[in-house]
């Protein structure tokens, strides 16, 4: 079962504007939540996380929103640029223990296309 | 510089055939991960080790297989019976929080 859910699968946005990006969990045990960048052909990157001792982190124009008794969290991208075309996906997981193996349940992406 | 190394970055596989996608680490992370991506489907976790010589399957672990003979590495064999193999592969690894992803290795079914 999907252990995280993610939308919307795509997104445009124009330059200058804000892209939301919705998760949301089910395992309440879970407290890492990062996000993901990737652009077509390359891994993954880490853009920016948040544990759940808190509601709102913001690195740049990047934010995530934490809402702990829904279990559910946000990324805002502010002033959306071209370069910031790319898929993002979310992800969670618990801490590295020899029960969880640190292992991360991802959302299935969101395609995001920013025009210029 | 630290990172992940995958290798190759494309390959051709022929029907019934085996083969193995290399993945190597230099930032001396115990755990290591192997996941699959298919458009529209994320990251679908395949097998994973916390220490060498021991590893677990993940969800969709039939039809792989894998070895973890030193930290550093942690190749996976795609076997004649994947068969839907055609996929984006990545290899990723762990200590603590952050997770750092390699470049990932795109399967081809010829």
């Amino acid at each position: 079962q999907q252990q995280v859910k993610q939308s919307p699968q795509s997104l445009i946005v124009q330059k200058g504007g804000i892209s939301i990006i919705n998760c949301a969990y089910e395992n309440t045990a879970f407290d890492y939540f990062p996000w993901y960048q990737q652009f077509p052909g390359k891994g993954p990157a880490l853009l920016i996380a948040i544990r759940p001792d808190v509601s709102e982190k913001k690195e740049g124009r990047f934010t995530i929103s934490f809402n702990k008794s829904a279990k559910q969290f946000s990324l805002h991208i502010m002033d959306s640029q071209p370069g910031d075309s790319a898929t993002y996906f979310c992800a969670a997981s618990r801490a590295m223990t020899t029960d969880s193996w640190g292992k991360f349940q991802f959302g299935a992406g969101t395609q995001v296309v920013v025009t210029p | 510089d630290g990172g992940i190394t995958q290798s190759p970055k494309y390959l051709f596989r022929k029907e019934g055939q085996n083969v193995t996608l290399s993945c190597e680490q230099n930032l001396n992370h115990d755990a290591m991960y192997w996941y699959r991506q298919d458009p529209g489907q994320g990251l679908r976790l395949i097998y994973y080790s916390q220490i060498v010589n021991d590893f677990q399957k993940g969800d969709i672990a039939e039809g792989y297989s894998v070895s973890r003979e030193k930290k550093e590495s942690f190749p996976l064999t795609v076997t004649s019976a994947q068969k839907n193999p055609t996929a984006f592969y990545l290899c990723a690894s762990r200590q603590n929080t952050e997770a750092f992803f390699g470049q990932g290795t795109r399967l081809t079914v010829v």
